[in-house]
This record gives structure tokens, sequence and C-alpha cells, in this order.
């Protein structure tokens, strides 16, 4: 069965640490492969996105990710965080099949210490 | 602000009842998708619905059922609610293309079932 593995549920760092979340999948067929983040009482945001071509994608807010075809992984990093990304992320994939149904991760939440 | 509107934000009621979430796409987007984030089974797919017609089922239970109408908004009627359909309903959109497009998502409804 199709399924997406977020490693970290809880992450707590201080301002200025880097962070890296960690994001497997199981499809052996080809995927697109998403980042979304749900701030405090907001619905979800898309942070980045990969389809093809460069494996690491840059984002928004100073977020990349990179795709590691042979790992199954699109990790999401970020050099330095700050208070204002205290939120949940979410790691999705799309097999490319008929449907295009969104497989998401269980979600990490992340608690950013000022 | 992704475009896609959701009604309404909160929705309180009682076990046994019937309720109707409504969900109006980005302009110009065909298709629509709902997903149910809880507590214990994180962010899940529903159903997806693209031009009118259904298009993929995820884990719908039987008591929920969706439509697309002609003007492209959709709706999911959830019946013989339980306590365990609390939860927040999100609906996504994207546009017609070959299916490498993003999924932009609605501020949610939140229903609790007393």
């Amino acid at each position: 069965a199709q399924s997406v593995s977020q490693h970290n549920h809880h992450v707590i760092l201080s301002e200025a640490a880097s962070l890296e979340l960690g994001c497997n999948y199981s499809y052996g067929g080809t995927v697109n492969l998403f980042w979304y983040v749900q701030y405090p009482g907001q619905h979800l945001q898309l942070l980045l996105k990969y389809f093809s071509g460069d494996p690491l994608v840059k984002g928004i807010k100073g977020f990349e990710a990179e795709f590691i075809k042979s790992k199954f992984s699109f990790n999401l990093r970020k050099p330095s965080v700050q208070w204002s990304d205290t939120a949940e992320y979410f790691c999705a994939v799309r097999p490319m099949d008929s449907s295009y149904k969104l497989i998401f991760g269980s979600g990490t939440r992340l608690l950013v210490r000022p | 602000d992704s475009g896609v509107t959701q009604t309404p934000k909160h929705l309180i009621t009682a076990t046994g009842q019937r309720v109707t979430l409504r969900c109006s796409p980005r302009s110009g987007d065909l298709s629509v998708y709902w997903y149910q984030q809880s507590l214990d089974q994180g962010l899940q797919f529903l159903i997806q619905y693209y031009n009118g017609e259904e298009r993929a089922k995820g884990n719908i239970l039987e008591r929920f059922s969706a439509q697309q109408f002609p003007d492209l908004h959709s709706e999911l009627n959830l019946s013989s609610l339980e306590l365990g359909d609390s939860a927040l309903y999100f609906c996504a959109s994207s546009p017609p293309s070959s299916g490498t497009d993003t999924q932009y998502f609605g501020p949610g409804t939140r229903l609790t079932v007393l």
C-alpha cells in the first residue's frame, strides 16, 4: 500500500538552529512530492514541491527539500529557524496513477523557542 | 488566502444527525478534493471530483457522500454522525491539466459531534 512516513512527530528547536524533517514514501512508480505547512489555526499552505528536474528544490520562507530517489526520501531543511516557523509540517506524495490524490504523512509538530 | 472557500467554518451537531459541508474551488479549477483531518487518523483523502464526475475514492465511509455541481462547487454530506466523525474537513482544488499540479487548500470546516 502507498504510504508516507514522517519519523519525527514533535521537534523542539531554539531560534537560529538548523532544521531537518524526514519524509519517506513507499511507491514504486513516478511521484510528485510536496511539503505543506499548517500554522496554528490556519489551513494547509504549500511550502515547496518537486515534480522533476533538479532534486534540490527551494520553497518559500527559506525552506528547501532534497529528493533522493534511491532512498524514497524527500527531507525538508532550513538552515536557521525562526519563532514564526512554529507549525505542523506535512509531507505529501502524489502517485502518478489515474487519480491525483495526495497521500499525507502524519505530520511533524515544530516548536521554535525564542 | 488560497482562493478556495469553505462553509461553514464551524459546525456543532449531535450524533445521528446529517450535515452538509460546502466548498467553492478557485476560479478555473475543475478538480475538487475532500480530506479529513483527525487526531487519530491524521490527514486522509476522502474523494475527488473532476468537472462534476467522481474521479477517485479514498477512505470515505458509506455514510458519507459528495457531489460536484455544474458551477463546480462541491458538497460533502455526512450522515448518521458518530462521535468519531469529529474532525477538520478540508477541501482542495487544482487546475485542469495533465496532472502535475498543486492542490490549494481551503480553510476547512471544523465539525464537532456531541
